[in-house]
């Protein structure tokens, strides 16, 4: 079974940092693509970044491009975002999600989601 | 960047009653598209892909259809656990994007 659990989230002031990890179990990591997803309170989903299989390419919105990376560690089956210079707009649940490929397409599992609250 | 509409925002039914949703897309993404069900608290679920393609598990009365910028998502028999908010999503182009979303209600 399918398993992604994502960690890392809290209150953090505006400008500040903060690493989001996904574990996942279940599968063989390394052969799918993985992204981040976020959803702001009380509003819709918005995709933030993807990353290949191999770790060897990523997308970004531009909303986030040049202040959140995404990244991973096959080893360790462990997926990454690390978010800097934050604002208050980034203030969201974020969802780590799985894709059908080691490219990238549809998102066939979701976690849960962590929730990262950017406030002074 | 490919904008995703969805309609209606808001769609009240009645259990056993039919519930058809839009979602259309600024731009074509062929059949490159997707829907998911969110229920409160929980991360969404993948109901389809390929426009058409029921995913894993997905019961029967879920299907979708439609191609390039038209597509629509329909529940046959609406039962108590089909009421969430559902979206679609492109994944044809970067960025990818969702519609905004539309939440099936109880009548």
């Amino acid at each position: 079974e399918v398993q992604l659990v994502e960690s890392g989230g809290g209150l953090v002031q505006p400008g500040g940092s903060l690493r989001l990890s996904c574990a996942a179990s279940g599968f063989t990591f390394s052969n799918y693509a993985m992204s981040w997803v976020r959803q702001a309170p009380g509003k819709g989903l918005e995709w933030v970044s993807t990353i290949i299989g191999s770790g060897d390419d990523t997308y970004s919105a531009d909303s986030v491009k040049g202040r959140f990376t995404i990244s991973r560690d096959n080893s360790k089956n462990t997926l990454y975002l690390q978010m800097n210079s934050l604002r208050a707009e980034d203030t969201a649940v974020y969802y780590c999600a799985k894709s059908d490929t080691v490219t990238t397409t549809f998102l066939t599992n979701w976690g849960q989601g962590t929730l990262v609250t950017v406030s002074s | 960047e490919i904008v995703m509409t969805q309609s209606p925002a808001t769609l009240s039914v009645s259990p056993g009653e039919r519930a058809t949703l839009s979602c259309r897309a600024s731009q074509s993404v062929r059949s490159n598209l997707a829907w998911y069900q969110q229920k409160p608290g929980q991360g969404p679920r993948l109901l389809i892909y390929g426009a058409s393609t029921r995913a894993t598990g997905i019961p029967a009365r879920f299907s979708g259809s439609g191609s390039g910028t038209e597509f629509t998502l329909t529940i046959s028999s609406l039962q108590s656990e089909d009421f969430a908010v559902y979206y679609c999503q492109q994944y044809n182009n970067w960025p990818r994007t969702f519609g905004q979303g539309t939440k099936v209600e109880i009548k």
